[in-house]
């Protein structure tokens, strides 16, 4: 039982090279989400799919797209790399069609750009 | 804007010690959603509970209980008789209702780190 699973777990770039991270969950949610974590700031909204073929901004999106594939895949990309956006990345999920359903999250990707 | 609080940053208790985590939060939502999620030093986020904002029933699961007080618009998480298993960050998170439906992701406080000391 997989759950939410992300690739790769750690990656190092230079300034300037593009990247995609992957996220797939095998729970059938409609939803998906990215998120970053930096010390001390806690976690905060990248990107999210609230169902397939929907993309929506979150807090922080600047640098990155995102590609919802199908149902199951949800990968984000950074285009151009840069030092700002060395951090831990998490993909989660949710079911249901409504904010109050708990997401449930992959181990993250920890990236950085140097 | 939706806003979660946790004003500690850090508590260390020692073994078999009570503590309480708080959580503040602000929504202009009547309609609301908060959880607890706590993040051990291997990383993974783990989900403990969810609390909807028309429910201020407190909950127990084994030593953990949470009180939540509308009043205050804080979400408080107790450890009773902590253990060194404990020792993870703890994060409180705010969810909005989407009008028509859908999810449009969490708002996280900063965390608390939790240290258990033997």
């Amino acid at each position: 039982n997989a759950g939410v699973t992300q690739t790769p777990k750690f990656q190092v770039l230079k300034t300037g090279q593009s990247m995609t991270l992957q996220c797939a969950q095998d729970m059938n949610h409609n939803s998906m989400y990215w998120y970053r974590q930096d010390p001390g700031m806690g976690l905060r909204l990248i990107y999210y799919s609230a169902s397939e073929g929907t993309t929506d901004k979150g807090e922080v999106p600047n640098g990155y797209n995102v590609s919802r594939l199908n149902k199951r895949e949800f990968s984000l990309r950074l285009e151009s790399a840069a030092p700002s956006q060395t951090s831990v990345y998490f993909c989660a999920s949710s079911g249901g069609q409504y904010s109050n359903q708990p997401q449930h999250f992959g181990d993250g990707t920890r990236l950085s750009i140097l | 804007a939706q806003k979660v609080t946790q004003a500690q940053t850090e508590i260390s208790v020692v073994e078999k010690e009570d503590v309480t985590l708080d959580c503040v939060y602000e929504t202009r939502d009547t309609t609301y959603y908060l959880f607890w999620y706590k993040q051990p030093p291997s990383g993974e986020l783990v989900f403990l509970i969810r609390r909807n904002s028309f429910d201020e029933q407190n909950e127990i699961s084994g030593r953990y209980s949470w009180n939540f007080q509308k009043s205050t618009s804080s979400f408080n998480f107790t450890i009773t008789a902590s253990q060194v298993v404990d020792s993870a960050v703890y994060f409180c998170a705010l969810s909005e209702e989407v009008l028509g439906g859908g999810a449009d992701g969490l708002t996280f406080g900063k965390g608390t780190h939790l240290i258990i000391q033997p």
